[in-house]
């Protein structure tokens, strides 16, 4: 069956460390990969895209990582802010259509 | 201000009461979608339109309803809600299905709750 899978448990870690979260996808072959930002009771706020033939993304102190062969790609957020605090979604084009994983919440302490 | 402006933001409202949920973009967007999310579940799409006049089911269509006379507006209609359909809403636009390079524009979401 197809799947996205995003680590259901909270990452807490420190401010000013680097926050790394995890989408792994099987049974897709998406065209690109999206991420976005969601918090509490609001809908989504697009962040980034990568393509398929793009290994790196970065926008700010934001990257994005996309391995192909894997079925997997990494969020970084670089000396993280506890502003940065939210629940991070991936999302993929299939055929389509967008399909989104369920999200990884990032509480990041002072 | 390029939006996706969605209205109320927060509703409570009785079983089996008629309502709407307002969904408005000024992108010219041809692709509008809704959303609703519930813990664990993620977002799961209720109903999607790629044009005026032209509308699909998505996952969890069961119990809503859907019109596109507009481009620009694409409301969320509940004929009959039922404490199931308590849930965060959200109404997303985009140039196409894929999303492409600017991804959907989200509004801010519409919590309901059915008692």
């Amino acid at each position: 069956s197809q799947k996205i899978e995003q680590n259901s448990e909270a990452l807490n870690i420190q401010e000013g460390k680097t926050a790394t979260l995890t989408c792994n996808y099987t049974n897709y072959s998406p065209a690109y990969l999206q991420w976005y930002r969601q918090d509490p009771g609001r809908g989504p706020v697009f962040l980034l895209l990568i393509r398929e033939n793009e290994k790196e993304k970065r926008k700010e102190r934001l990257k994005v990582t996309f391995d192909t062969t894997l079925k997997q790609s990494l969020f970084h957020i670089t000396a993280s802010q506890p502003a940065d605090s939210a629940t991070y979604l991936c999302a993929l084009r299939n055929t389509d259509k967008l399909i989104f994983g369920t999200g990884t919440r990032l509480q990041v302490f002072p | 201000e390029a939006q996706v402006t969605q209205n109320p933001r927060y509703l409570i409202t009785v079983t089996g009461k008629k309502l709407t949920v307002t969904c408005s973009q000024n992108m010219n967007h041809e692709y509008m979608s809704w959303y609703r999310q519930d813990p664990g579940l993620g977002l799961r799409q209720i109903y999607y339109s790629m044009n005026v006049e032209v509308t699909d089911k998505g996952d969890v269509p069961e119990g809503y309803k859907v019109s596109r006379k507009e481009k620009r507006n694409f409301p969320l209609i509940l004929e009959s809600p039922s404490p199931n359909q308590t849930s965060l809403y959200s109404c997303a636009s985009s140039f196409s299905r894929g999303g492409n390079n600017y991804g959907y524009t989200f509004g801010s979401g519409t919590r309901l709750t059915v008692v």
